[in-house]
């Protein structure tokens, strides 16, 4: 069965401290990733997605980026954090459809 | 103007009771709609996809109507374990590949 790993869980970063989020999935070849975003009081945002190793497709403009170096590996990043990064981070996955969630990272910028 | 709409709510409903949530999409071209359930501070899970003939599993039934894009979940025999908030959620391409709208959800509190 697939299952989806993301962290760490928690993190709390100073403002202008670099962020790198991990995301791997196993049990399925080339899944289609993505990284969404739920702020307080606001609803899940997709920042970006990826169907193929190196491909990415970015959603908002922001101050984050997203690679993906394997195919079953994405990773979210920021070189300078800001306080409206912080937020519930959640990686997904999907093959022909349905996503499945990982467990979330809850950011907060301090 | 809001790509997904739905009633935060929350919705207070005794136990036993039937509850119905609607939704609204703006985009037209919306292919694949979907009810995900949310508990406090966890990961959003699939509860089912919406077909265009409507579907039940179990106590859940969903329905969608293309005309008036809009999508609703109907719950019967509510459980207390039914508490949490409900996500309605479409997607422009049949696949999903380009990722999912998500509405703000609709939160459900079941009374015993």
């Amino acid at each position: 069965s697939q299952t989806i790993h993301q962290w760490p869980a928690t993190l709390v970063q100073p403002v202008g401290s670099p962020l790198s989020l991990e995301c791997t999935v196993e049990g399925t070849s080339n899944p289609n990733l993505y990284w969404y975003r739920q702020a307080a009081g606001r609803g899940l945002q997709l920042l970006f997605y990826s169907v193929g190793i190196g491909q990415i497709s970015s959603e908002v403009p922001q101050n984050l980026s997203a690679s993906r170096p394997q195919d079953r590996q994405f990773i979210l990043s920021s070189k300078k954090l800001l306080l409206s990064d912080s937020g519930f981070y959640l990686c997904a996955w999907s093959v022909q459809g349905d996503e499945y969630f990982g467990a979330g990272t809850r950011l907060s910028v301090l | 103007r809001k790509e997904v709409e739905q009633d935060p709510g929350p919705f207070n409903v005794p136990e036993g009771a039937t509850v119905a949530f609607n939704c609204t999409y703006s985009n037209s071209a919306s292919q694949s709609f979907f009810w995900y359930r949310q508990d406090c501070r966890k990961e959003p899970k699939l509860l089912m996809s919406v077909y265009s003939s409507g579907n039940e599993d179990g106590r859940f039934t969903a329905q969608l109507n293309r005309a008036s894009q809009y999508i609703s979940l109907l719950i019967r025999d509510s459980k207390l374990s039914d508490s949490a908030t409900y996500l309605c959620v479409v997607a422009t391409s049949g696949g999903g590949a380009d990722g999912l709208t998500f509405g703000k959800g609709t939160h459900l509190i079941i009374q015993p």
